[in-house]
């Protein structure tokens, strides 16, 4: 079965750059299916922050989309997620998944990324 | 403000139907599939309503949906204490180009 794995720095450094993989077992990444990340802020609700496609076609959150970016390493079956100029407010849990029907399933465990000093 | 609106909360008795509700517009599930997931406290969310109201290998028939011009529902019938949880539906904003999510409703099974 699919799995996924989100992996990180779990503390980042206000400006700097938040980076995170995510390695999928059970599953060629270079299949059908589209592959996505979602944050969730500690106490909140879920913030849709972009999907792609293997081929490299990306979507990102308008709010985000200046600072996002997402690829994909077909060799390695894993796809990435960089963010710029990190700020408090993007403190979250970060969770990578599979896509399809504009549905994500399933979902990684996730992994809590802290921005501060 | 989510593009996507839900009801903070909802409760109902064990054994007893609960629905929550998810209001957007033609941009978003007047036109896109809607997904519905469950977050149990302290795990990552769950798929239980892919398609409207296709329901993914495993998910128990007391789980349905459903959706209505631009709106979509989200049925639990045969409430347990197990499905207390934080429930969140999405789609895609054809608008936007990106997904959206409802800003989540709590269910309290009384």
């Amino acid at each position: 079965q699919v799995q996924l794995q989100e992996s990180g720095p779990g503390l980042v450094k206000p400006s700097e750059t938040l980076s995170l993989t995510c390695s999928v077992s059970g599953y060629s990444i270079s299949s059908d299916y589209f592959w996505g990340w979602i944050r969730q802020p500690p106490g909140k609700g879920l913030e849709w922050i972009g999907r792609m496609y293997h081929s490299g076609t990306a979507y990102y959150n308008p709010s985000l989309r200046s600072r996002v970016t997402m690829s994909v390493d077909t060799s390695k079956n894993k796809f990435s997620l960089k963010l710029t100029s990190v700020t408090a407010a993007d403190t979250a849990v970060y969770y990578c998944s599979r896509g399809f029907y504009q549905a994500f399933d399933p979902w990684g465990q996730g992994t809590l990324v802290t921005v501060s000093s | 403000q989510s593009v996507l609106t839900q009801p903070p909360s909802v409760s109902a008795a064990p054994g007893q139907k609960v629905t929550i509700s998810c209001s957007g517009s033609s941009s978003n599930i007047g036109n896109n599939y809607v997904s519905w997931y469950q977050q149990l406290p302290g795990t990552a969310p769950k798929l239980l309503i892919y398609g409207d109201n296709k329901r993914p290998s495993g998910i128990p028939d007391r789980f349905s949906g459903s959706k209505s011009g631009t709106s979509a529902t989200l049925g639990i019938t045969g409430l347990q204490t197990g499905d207390e949880a934080d429930y969140y539906c999405g789609t895609w904003d054809t608008s936007l180009s990106a997904g959206v999510f409802g800003g989540g409703t709590k269910l309290t099974v009384l």
